[in-house]
């Protein structure tokens, strides 16, 4: 148990649907991050939040669009996705942005059909 | 930018030693990261290293040179558990210290 808790698990969805990934902290912790892993690729790094603001966007495309109303909470949000976009869409938080070791969620496996 | 290098797999045999190299370019650095994940689980904090030198920790150690631009975590006694992919991550000095992760290392023990 890392304290950082993903849902959903897995996740199958249509190029057309809409839905979201929850991520919650139980750390007390400042910064939040998404990031995707792919097969045989380097974690990816999305987006960073710091005390709520959004710092870091990775030239992620808009049809994924994040959420983090506290410091404890973070969503994606998906909708339009293509199949390559098929991923383990993980979750972390430090106690401050960069500059310590992270604490990742067990990841959201997302597969488009 | 940074280029981060690490071997795609390896196997071993439990109680053997075993050496995962990562090695990086990078146009500033401020340290070195190694995360366990095993299969279908969250990746989870092994070491940090900023300094030259070695950092042991129990079964595994993990080396830095900064001059060289070369790390690698030493893993002793290896246990059938250890079977997992290792993460090797650059933290990058100044902006936003956020590291840079390589392909990660997948470690197959074998009895």
């Amino acid at each position: 148990e890392t304290g950082v808790t993903q849902t959903p698990r897995h996740l199958v969805m249509g190029m057309t649907n809409k839905k979201s990934l929850k991520c919650e902290q139980h750390l007390g912790h400042n910064a939040m991050y998404w990031y995707k892993q792919s097969a045989k690729k380097p974690l990816e790094l999305m987006f960073v939040y710091n005390f709520k603001e959004q710092t870091e966007n990775n030239s992620v495309p808009s049809r994924f669009s994040p959420e983090c109303p506290n410091s404890s909470h973070l969503f994606l949000h998906l909708h339009t996705l293509q199949p390559e976009d098929s991923a383990l869409y993980l979750c972390a938080s430090s106690q401050r942005k960069g500059n310590e070791k992270l604490f990742f969620g067990s990841g959201t496996q997302l597969s488009v059909l | 930018g940074q280029n981060i290098d690490q071997p795609t797999e390896m196997t071993a045999t439990e109680g053997a030693i075993v050496q995962i190299n990562c090695t990086y370019q990078t146009s500033g650095f401020n340290g070195l990261f190694w995360y366990q994940q095993h299969a279908g689980e969250a990746p989870t904090f092994l070491s940090y290293n900023v300094l030259d030198g070695l950092e042991e920790k129990g079964r595994f150690s993990s080396f830095l040179s900064r001059s060289k631009g070369y790390s690698y975590l030493l893993l002793k006694e290896l246990q059938m558990k250890d079977s997992a992919s290792y993460l090797c991550a650059v933290q990058p000095s100044g902006g936003s210290y956020i590291p840079t992760f390589g392909r990660g290392t997948s470690l197959i023990v074998h009895p």
